[in-house]
Protein backbone atom coordinates (compact mmCIF):
# COMPACT_ATOMS: atom_id res chain seq x y z
CA UNK A 1 0.00 0.00 0.00
CA UNK A 2 0.91 3.37 -0.72
CA UNK A 3 1.58 6.03 1.72
CA UNK A 4 4.10 8.27 3.92
CA UNK A 5 6.55 6.71 6.74
CA UNK A 6 7.97 8.84 9.36
CA UNK A 7 10.78 8.00 12.10
CA UNK A 8 11.07 7.90 14.66
CA UNK A 9 7.94 7.75 16.15
CA UNK A 10 9.25 9.58 19.34
CA UNK A 11 12.50 11.21 19.53
CA UNK A 12 14.57 13.05 22.78
CA UNK A 13 16.83 15.89 22.01
CA UNK A 14 19.58 16.87 24.15
CA UNK A 15 20.81 20.32 24.51
CA UNK A 16 23.19 21.72 21.58
CA UNK A 17 22.19 18.66 19.72
CA UNK A 18 20.86 18.54 16.07
CA UNK A 19 18.52 15.92 15.24
CA UNK A 20 16.49 14.60 12.09
CA UNK A 21 13.20 12.87 11.60
CA UNK A 22 12.90 11.13 8.29
CA UNK A 23 10.15 11.25 5.75
CA UNK A 24 9.76 8.50 3.09
CA UNK A 25 6.68 8.27 0.55
CA UNK A 26 5.99 5.94 -2.40
CA UNK A 27 2.79 7.85 -3.58
CA UNK A 28 4.56 9.25 -6.17
CA UNK A 29 3.96 12.66 -5.52
CA UNK A 30 6.49 15.80 -6.11
CA UNK A 31 4.99 18.28 -3.73
CA UNK A 32 6.36 17.42 0.29
CA UNK A 33 5.47 19.72 3.36
CA UNK A 34 6.34 19.71 7.00
CA UNK A 35 4.44 21.00 9.46
CA UNK A 36 4.72 21.79 13.51
CA UNK A 37 2.19 20.95 15.90
CA UNK A 38 1.58 22.44 19.39
CA UNK A 39 -0.65 21.19 22.15
CA UNK A 40 -3.64 22.11 21.11
CA UNK A 41 -3.35 24.26 18.55
CA UNK A 42 -3.42 24.29 14.16
CA UNK A 43 -0.79 23.59 11.76
CA UNK A 44 2.30 25.75 11.60
CA UNK A 45 3.97 25.30 7.84
CA UNK A 46 7.98 25.02 8.33
CA UNK A 47 9.50 23.66 4.90
CA UNK A 48 7.96 22.44 1.74
CA UNK A 49 8.99 21.19 -1.61
CA UNK A 50 7.13 21.22 -4.98
CA UNK A 51 9.70 19.37 -6.57
CA UNK A 52 13.24 17.49 -6.13
CA UNK A 53 16.40 19.78 -5.36
CA UNK A 54 14.10 22.93 -4.69
CA UNK A 55 12.41 23.49 -1.45
CA UNK A 56 11.08 27.30 0.23
CA UNK A 57 10.86 28.40 3.61
CA UNK A 58 7.45 28.65 5.23
CA UNK A 59 6.27 30.42 8.37
CA UNK A 60 8.46 28.90 10.81
CA UNK A 61 11.76 27.90 9.01
CA UNK A 62 14.26 28.98 11.78
CA UNK A 63 15.62 26.81 13.91
CA UNK A 64 15.04 23.70 11.56
CA UNK A 65 16.84 22.49 7.42
CA UNK A 66 15.60 20.22 5.26
CA UNK A 67 17.01 18.84 1.92
CA UNK A 68 15.50 17.15 -1.32
CA UNK A 69 17.55 15.02 -2.63
CA UNK A 70 15.00 12.17 -3.99
CA UNK A 71 11.48 12.47 -4.71
CA UNK A 72 10.56 10.08 -2.17
CA UNK A 73 12.59 11.35 0.72
CA UNK A 74 12.25 15.13 2.41
CA UNK A 75 14.21 15.08 5.78
CA UNK A 76 13.70 17.54 8.15
CA UNK A 77 17.06 18.70 10.69
CA UNK A 78 16.05 20.30 14.23
CA UNK A 79 19.00 22.82 14.42
CA UNK A 80 20.55 23.39 18.12
CA UNK A 81 19.06 27.14 16.99
CA UNK A 82 15.56 25.81 18.07
CA UNK A 83 15.60 26.64 21.17
CA UNK A 84 11.78 25.01 21.56
CA UNK A 85 11.73 22.21 19.31
CA UNK A 86 9.33 19.85 21.73
CA UNK A 87 6.09 19.19 19.40
CA UNK A 88 4.27 17.05 17.28
CA UNK A 89 6.19 16.73 13.26
CA UNK A 90 4.01 15.97 10.77
CA UNK A 91 5.33 15.13 7.09
CA UNK A 92 2.80 15.29 4.39
CA UNK A 93 2.65 14.96 0.66
CA UNK A 94 0.41 15.73 -2.34
CA UNK A 95 0.20 16.06 -5.98
CA UNK A 96 1.70 19.00 -7.23
CA UNK A 97 -0.69 21.74 -7.82
CA UNK A 98 -3.85 23.67 -6.43
CA UNK A 99 -6.87 21.30 -5.39
CA UNK A 100 -5.13 18.46 -4.05
CA UNK A 101 -5.41 16.67 -1.15
CA UNK A 102 -2.06 16.20 1.70
CA UNK A 103 -1.50 12.94 2.86
CA UNK A 104 0.07 12.92 6.05
CA UNK A 105 2.85 10.24 8.04
CA UNK A 106 1.87 9.55 11.33
CA UNK A 107 4.11 12.28 12.89
CA UNK A 108 7.16 11.87 15.17
CA UNK A 109 7.05 13.48 18.94
CA UNK A 110 10.17 15.36 19.85
CA UNK A 111 10.95 16.38 23.19
CA UNK A 112 14.13 17.62 25.27
CA UNK A 113 16.07 16.04 27.60
CA UNK B 1 -3.45 35.09 7.11
CA UNK B 2 -5.02 32.07 8.76
CA UNK B 3 -8.93 31.70 8.05
CA UNK B 4 -10.73 31.64 11.22
CA UNK B 5 -13.11 28.93 12.35
CA UNK B 6 -15.74 29.16 14.55
CA UNK B 7 -17.14 27.60 17.24
CA UNK B 8 -13.55 26.60 18.89
CA UNK B 9 -15.24 23.64 20.35
CA UNK B 10 -18.63 21.83 20.47
CA UNK B 11 -20.29 19.09 22.31
CA UNK B 12 -22.78 17.22 20.75
CA UNK B 13 -25.09 13.72 21.85
CA UNK B 14 -25.06 10.80 19.39
CA UNK B 15 -27.51 11.86 16.47
CA UNK B 16 -26.79 15.41 16.77
CA UNK B 17 -26.29 18.14 13.84
CA UNK B 18 -23.35 20.32 14.14
CA UNK B 19 -21.91 23.14 11.56
CA UNK B 20 -18.22 24.41 11.61
CA UNK B 21 -17.08 27.17 10.06
CA UNK B 22 -14.10 28.87 8.82
CA UNK B 23 -13.48 32.31 7.07
CA UNK B 24 -10.89 34.23 4.89
CA UNK B 25 -10.06 37.17 4.35
CA UNK B 26 -8.46 36.62 0.78
CA UNK B 27 -9.48 35.11 -2.40
CA UNK B 28 -9.44 31.45 -2.10
CA UNK B 29 -8.95 28.38 -4.93
CA UNK B 30 -10.22 25.86 -2.76
CA UNK B 31 -11.25 24.92 0.65
CA UNK B 32 -9.87 21.75 2.13
CA UNK B 33 -11.27 19.91 5.27
CA UNK B 34 -9.55 17.24 7.88
CA UNK B 35 -10.15 15.67 10.87
CA UNK B 36 -7.46 14.88 13.03
CA UNK B 37 -7.85 12.30 16.39
CA UNK B 38 -5.90 12.97 19.24
CA UNK B 39 -2.19 11.75 18.97
CA UNK B 40 -2.83 11.33 15.08
CA UNK B 41 -2.10 12.12 11.96
CA UNK B 42 -5.27 14.40 10.00
CA UNK B 43 -7.67 12.83 7.68
CA UNK B 44 -9.06 14.46 4.43
CA UNK B 45 -12.66 14.39 4.61
CA UNK B 46 -12.93 16.97 1.72
CA UNK B 47 -12.07 19.67 -0.81
CA UNK B 48 -14.36 22.34 -2.15
CA UNK B 49 -13.38 24.21 -5.16
CA UNK B 50 -14.65 27.34 -6.85
CA UNK B 51 -17.29 26.60 -9.32
CA UNK B 52 -18.96 24.56 -6.86
CA UNK B 53 -17.45 21.29 -7.13
CA UNK B 54 -16.89 19.06 -4.35
CA UNK B 55 -15.19 16.04 -3.73
CA UNK B 56 -14.60 13.64 -0.36
CA UNK B 57 -16.74 12.17 2.08
CA UNK B 58 -19.84 10.34 1.74
CA UNK B 59 -21.26 11.19 4.92
CA UNK B 60 -20.56 15.09 5.49
CA UNK B 61 -21.33 17.35 3.32
CA UNK B 62 -19.89 21.27 3.23
CA UNK B 63 -20.39 24.47 0.85
CA UNK B 64 -18.22 27.14 0.10
CA UNK B 65 -19.52 30.85 -0.86
CA UNK B 66 -16.89 31.70 -3.07
CA UNK B 67 -17.69 35.58 -2.62
CA UNK B 68 -17.49 35.76 1.20
CA UNK B 69 -14.48 33.67 1.39
CA UNK B 70 -16.78 30.98 3.76
CA UNK B 71 -16.93 27.54 3.99
CA UNK B 72 -19.20 25.25 6.31
CA UNK B 73 -19.21 22.00 7.10
CA UNK B 74 -22.24 19.93 8.01
CA UNK B 75 -21.90 16.92 10.29
CA UNK B 76 -25.61 15.44 9.82
CA UNK B 77 -26.80 12.47 12.94
CA UNK B 78 -23.47 12.32 14.40
CA UNK B 79 -21.35 9.30 15.17
CA UNK B 80 -18.98 8.82 17.92
CA UNK B 81 -16.60 8.16 15.81
CA UNK B 82 -16.59 11.60 14.33
CA UNK B 83 -15.24 13.16 17.57
CA UNK B 84 -11.56 14.70 16.79
CA UNK B 85 -10.60 18.36 16.05
CA UNK B 86 -11.61 19.64 12.72
CA UNK B 87 -9.24 21.71 10.50
CA UNK B 88 -10.06 23.93 7.59
CA UNK B 89 -6.94 24.56 5.14
CA UNK B 90 -6.88 27.35 2.58
CA UNK B 91 -5.55 27.89 -0.90
CA UNK B 92 -5.43 31.28 -1.86
CA UNK B 93 -5.00 32.66 -5.30
CA UNK B 94 -1.47 33.66 -4.80
CA UNK B 95 -0.12 31.13 -2.08
CA UNK B 96 1.71 29.30 -4.48
CA UNK B 97 0.10 25.61 -3.55
CA UNK B 98 0.84 25.90 -0.16
CA UNK B 99 -2.21 25.36 2.18
CA UNK B 100 -3.39 28.26 5.13
CA UNK B 101 -4.86 26.22 7.92
CA UNK B 102 -6.97 27.23 10.37
CA UNK B 103 -6.97 26.48 14.38
CA UNK B 104 -9.08 23.92 14.63
CA UNK B 105 -12.63 23.19 15.81
CA UNK B 106 -12.84 20.16 18.77
CA UNK B 107 -15.83 18.35 18.76
CA UNK B 108 -17.03 15.58 21.23
CA UNK B 109 -19.54 13.37 20.68
CA UNK B 110 -21.34 11.62 23.82
CA UNK B 111 -23.42 8.58 23.39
Amino acid sequence: DGGITQSPKYLFRKEGQNVTLSCEQNLNHDAMYWYRQDPGQGLRLIYYSQIVNDFQKGDIAEGYSVSREKKESFPLTVTSAQKNPTAFYLCASSIRGFNQPQHFGDGTRLSIL
Amino acid sequence: QQPVQSPQAVILREGEDAVINCSSSKALYSVHWYRQKHGEAPVFLMILLKGGEQKGHEKISASFNEKKQQSSLYLTASQLSYSGTYFCGTEEEDSNYQLIWGAGTKLIIKP
